[in-house]
């Protein structure tokens, strides 16, 4: 089974200029998750679809960050303008969403470098 | 605020030894604990959960114990070895399941020969 594929796996960008990350989940994974993890730090939830509804996006900064899962599987984040703090690991995860423990699978993440 | 913390950035035991990882939190409606592993440019692997009607859960080497009423979990590796060395995180959901996970820092343990 093919895990979490996210791309690029690296960028760097300056400051004021746009950015976005892909995703595509595991096959059938009903929910997908977006996560920031600065250097040192835990990954931190970013925003949260159950297929292509947006359940949880109370820590988005949405002045900058904006996502979109448009047909419920593929999603992209994007970053407009960066900021010099928006330098951190880009993590997608997936689960398989409804009943059950919902275990995330993650992906091996995008590493944004804003100069 | 940090709701979950893990207070040792790192850990070196020996091949064979136990490895232990705390964890602490602070929000009383956690109520489902898990563990992530994470080795060098992947993204963290699923390890072990435990609820919070449960004080213990075990899967191979590795067990899970959670104290609810000091708000602490650990988890332990017997025997350590080699491959179990990564950073290793402690998160924690208030919704029963594995959704809306709050992270800690992470514990980097080394395994030593």
């Amino acid at each position: 089974e093919a895990g979490v594929a996210q791309s690029p796996r690296y960028k760097i960008i300056e400051k004021r200029q746009s950015v976005a990350f892909w995703c595509n989940p595991i096959s059938g994974h009903a929910t997908l998750y977006w996560y920031q993890q600065i250097l040192g730090q835990g990954p931190k939830l970013l925003i949260q679809f159950q297929n292509n509804g947006v359940v949880d996006d109370s820590q988005l900064p949405k002045d900058r960050f904006s996502a979109e899962r448009l047909k419920g599987v593929d999603s992209t984040l994007k970053i407009q303008p960066a900021k010099l703090e928006d330098s951190a690991v880009y993590l997608c995860a997936s689960s398989l969403g409804g009943a059950g423990s919902n275990i995330q699978y993650f992906g091996a993440g995008t590493r944004l470098s804003v100069l | 605020d940090q709701q979950v913390k893990q207070n040792s950035p790192s850990l070196s035991v020996q091949e064979g030894r136990i490895s232990i990882l705390n964890c602490d939190y602070t929000n009383s409606m956690f109520d489902y604990f898990l563990w992530y592993k994470k080795y060098p440019a992947e993204g963290p692997t699923f390890l072990i959960s435990i609820s919070s009607i449960k004080d213990k859960n075990e899967d191979g080497r590795f067990t899970v114990f959670l104290n609810k009423s000091a708000k602490h979990l650990s988890l332990h590796i017997v025997p350590s070895q080699p491959g179990d060395s990564a950073v290793y995180f402690c998160a924690a959901s208030p919704t029963g399941t594995a959704s809306k996970l709050t992270f800690g820092t992470g514990t980097r343990l080394q395994v030593t020969l």
